[in-house]
């Protein structure tokens, strides 16, 4: 079975600070990693993923993601915070055999002026 | 490209009666997904459909839950008798299904209040 650790629930940067979101996994078969971020109101988008191949995966909005199997985590990372970042974001693996998705329980991200 | 969308964005129903919910994923998107999102937690997979055929559904789909795709495009799902515990966000996903992990795009979902 597949599951998904998000440590911290809430976490708060100063505008311009280093955004880390941290992300452990559990995967019984080489897993396919997701981050996603979720606005007030809005769906669900897709930050970054890995599938297979470098494991640091760059995403838009300045996010990457660096997958590592010895450590079975994937964080989110972010040099510089932006107070438009402020959303929840949810970290989520998948075994690749039907698309289907196991979220962690999300980490909701404040900015701080 | 329209997007994911749902309706009705928010439903307030009294506990036993039944509620609909309608998705409607991109055009040419094969794979289509539901998801319940309750508060502090992170989406939970329900069910999904390839096309027409529904591959999958959770454990946490009861009797009084079910969904339909018809003819492979929209997407409805049902819930009759609906108790408080329903309360969630219920999301929607499409993707384009046949590739590997084919990136999931989801609508703003509907937001269920039971009372």
């Amino acid at each position: 079975a597949q599951s998904v650790t998000q440590l911290g629930s809430h976490v708060s940067v100063s505008e311009g600070a280093l955004v880390l979101l941290r992300c452990n996994y559990s995967s019984s078969v080489p897993p396919y990693l997701f981050w996603y971020v979720q606005y007030p109101n809005q769906g669900l988008q897709l930050l970054l993923k890995y599938t297979t191949g470098a494991t640091l995966v760059k995403g838009i909005n300045g996010f990457e993601a660096e997958f590592k199997k010895s450590e079975t985590s994937f964080h989110l990372t972010k040099p510089s915070a932006h107070m438009s970042d402020a959303a929840e974001y949810f970290c989520a693996v998948s075994d690749g055999r039907d698309d289907k998705i196991i979220f962690g329980k999300g980490t909701r991200l404040h900015i701080l002026p | 490209d329209t997007g994911v969308s749902q309706n009705p964005r928010h439903k307030i129903t009294k506990r036993g009666q039944n509620v609909t919910f309608r998705c409607d994923p991109i055009s040419e998107h094969n794979r289509l997904y539901w998801y319940r999102q309750t508060l502090g937690q992170g989406p939970e997979f329900l069910t999904y459909f390839q096309n027409e055929a529904q591959l999958e559904k959770s454990r946490l789909l009861s009797d009084r839950f079910s969904a339909e795709r018809p003819k492979g495009s929209f997407s409805t799902l049902e819930i009759q008798r609906t108790e408080q515990g329903d309360s969630a966000m219920y999301l929607c996903a499409s993707s384009l299904g046949g590739g590997q992990i084919d990136t999931q795009y989801f609508g703003p979902g509907t937001r269920l209040t039971v009372l």
